[in-house]
């Protein structure tokens, strides 16, 4: 069965542009979830939908940042106003319930110069 | 504020023997721990998980150990192998309240032939 895809698996933006990442969730998992890891650090949250809400954008760093789910399925993440700061790799992970294991995505290296 | 801590960032093990990789965490609501592996330019996998019901759970070559009391958890890998040479990341989540992964910044493990 598939696993969760992410694409682009890199993208390379001039600071200022808005960039959209897109992550296709195992199928019939309804908790998908957004992390950053910068680089040397750990995995942080950015983001978490249960079916098509959001119930928690704690982790989101700024208003530049957002993301939508449609029909429990793909969900989009998008940085507005890219700044240097924003390169990382984004993870997506899905999971059939909140309270179960999480599975990763192969990430999106995004890079802001 | 690092709730999830792993104070080695590295980690260097003869094939054969037996790696152990450390995690200390600081919030007392965490009631589930997941370690994951992590190759260069992927995605976290999945590797083993523990509920705070248990203090042991094993899978194969894989340990997690859980002392709730210390707030320390712990992963063995034996016989360690050099296709265990990856990141390891330990994380723990509030399976109650919030559903997001706390992640440490990982232990570079390398099994030397």
């Amino acid at each position: 069965g598939a696993g969760v895809s992410q694409s682009p698996s890199n993208k390379v933006t001039e600071k200022g542009k808005d960039v959209e990442l897109r992550c296709d969730p195992i199928s019939g998992h309804t908790a998908l979830y957004w992390y950053r890891q910068r680089l040397g650090q750990g995995l942080e949250f950015l983001i978490y939908f249960q079916g098509n809400s959001a119930p928690d954008k704690s982790g989101l760093p700024s208003d530049r940042f957002s993301a939508e789910r449609t029909g429990e399925s793909v969900s989009t993440l998008t940085i507005q106003r890219t700044q240097q700061e924003d390169s990382a790799v984004y993870l997506c992970a899905s999971s059939w319930t909140t309270q179960e294991t999480q599975y990763f995505g192969p990430g999106t290296r995004l890079l802001v110069l | 504020d690092q709730q999830v801590k792993q104070n080695s960032p590295s980690l260097s093990v003869q094939e054969g023997r037996i790696s152990i990789l450390n995690c200390d965490y600081t919030n007392s609501m965490f009631d589930y721990f997941l370690w994951y592996k992590k190759y260069p330019a992927e995605g976290p996998t999945f590797l083993i998980s523990i509920s705070s019901i248990k203090d042991k759970n094993e899978d194969g070559r894989f340990t997690v150990f859980l002392n709730k009391s210390a707030k320390h958890l712990s992963l063995h890998i034996v016989p360690s192998q050099p296709g265990d040479s990856a990141v390891y990341f330990c994380a723990a989540m509030n399976t109650g309240t919030a559903s997001k992964l706390t992640f440490g910044t990982g232990t570079r493990l390398q099994v030397m032939l």
